[in-house]
């Protein structure tokens, strides 16, 4: 079955702590996006990559970190300078790159809470 | 930077009803524009989309309309069911010029009576 998978779909970090999350897909797609989902503020976009080893910062990079050292993988790293950590995380990946989008496939997402 | 205003926040109707959801977005350059459907612990999937050399698209039940002029677009479901209520994004970006990148209204939640 193809598709995307986020890891793991609930995290709780003590406040300092960096936490990692995890997103694999193996459709073969060439970009992969991050996006963060807070309530009444719809999706917005943390990091996306259109190709391996290349990434770019979206609306809210501050505080995350990413790689793409493999196609299928785009880690999310979400560090302790981010000032409001808790949300929704939502791992996609499309067809395009070089600039053409399509149909973005997202994954279940991944719920982190700070405590 | 583009921008995507979506209303109502929240909509609630009778089974068989219809319903509308309507977004507005800021650059005239944008021309894709889907709609994403969100069940409750899932991650958003898409439902419909538009480009905008149309004006109308349909599928089945769900409609979607764009006025590039006024740079609104609407999603127009009819004889709503059940397994209808989830929460509804629109978007919108350029396909060729923004990296894929796209800009997502703030959401609508659809709840269907039955």
């Amino acid at each position: 079955d193809g598709g995307i998978t986020q890891s793991p779909k609930y995290l709780f970090r003590k406040e300092g702590q960096n936490v990692t999350l995890s997103c694999e897909q193996n459709l073969n797609h060439d970009a992969m996006y991050w996006y963060r989902q807070d309530p009444g503020q719809g999706l917005r976009l943390i990091y996306y990559s259109q190709i391996v080893n290349d990434f770019q910062k979206g609306d809210i990079a501050e505080g995350y970190s990413v790689s793409r050292e493999k196609k299928e993988s785009f880690p999310l790293t979400v560090t302790s300078a981010q000032k409001n950590p808790t949300a929704f995380y939502l791992c996609a990946s499309s067809i395009g790159a070089s600039g053409k989008a399509g149909e973005l496939f997202f994954g279940e997402g991944s719920r982190l809470t700070v405590l | 930077g583009e921008n995507v205003e979506q209303h109502p926040s929240t909509l609630s109707v009778q089974e068989g009803d219809s319903a509308v959801i309507k977004c507005t977005y800021s650059d005239s350059a944008s021309n894709y524009f889907p709609w994403y459907k969100q069940e409750l612990g899932k991650g958003p999937q898409l439902i419909i989309d538009i480009r905008s050399n149309v004006g109308e698209k349909k599928d089945q039940r769900i409609a979607v309309t764009l006025n590039k002029t006024a740079k609104h677009f609407s999603l127009h479901i009819t004889e709503t069911q059940p397994e209808d209520s989830a929460v509804y994004f629109c978007a919108a970006t350029h396909l060729y010029n923004q990296g894929g990148k796209l800009i997502f209204g703030q959401g609508t939640e659809l709840s269907v009576k039955p």
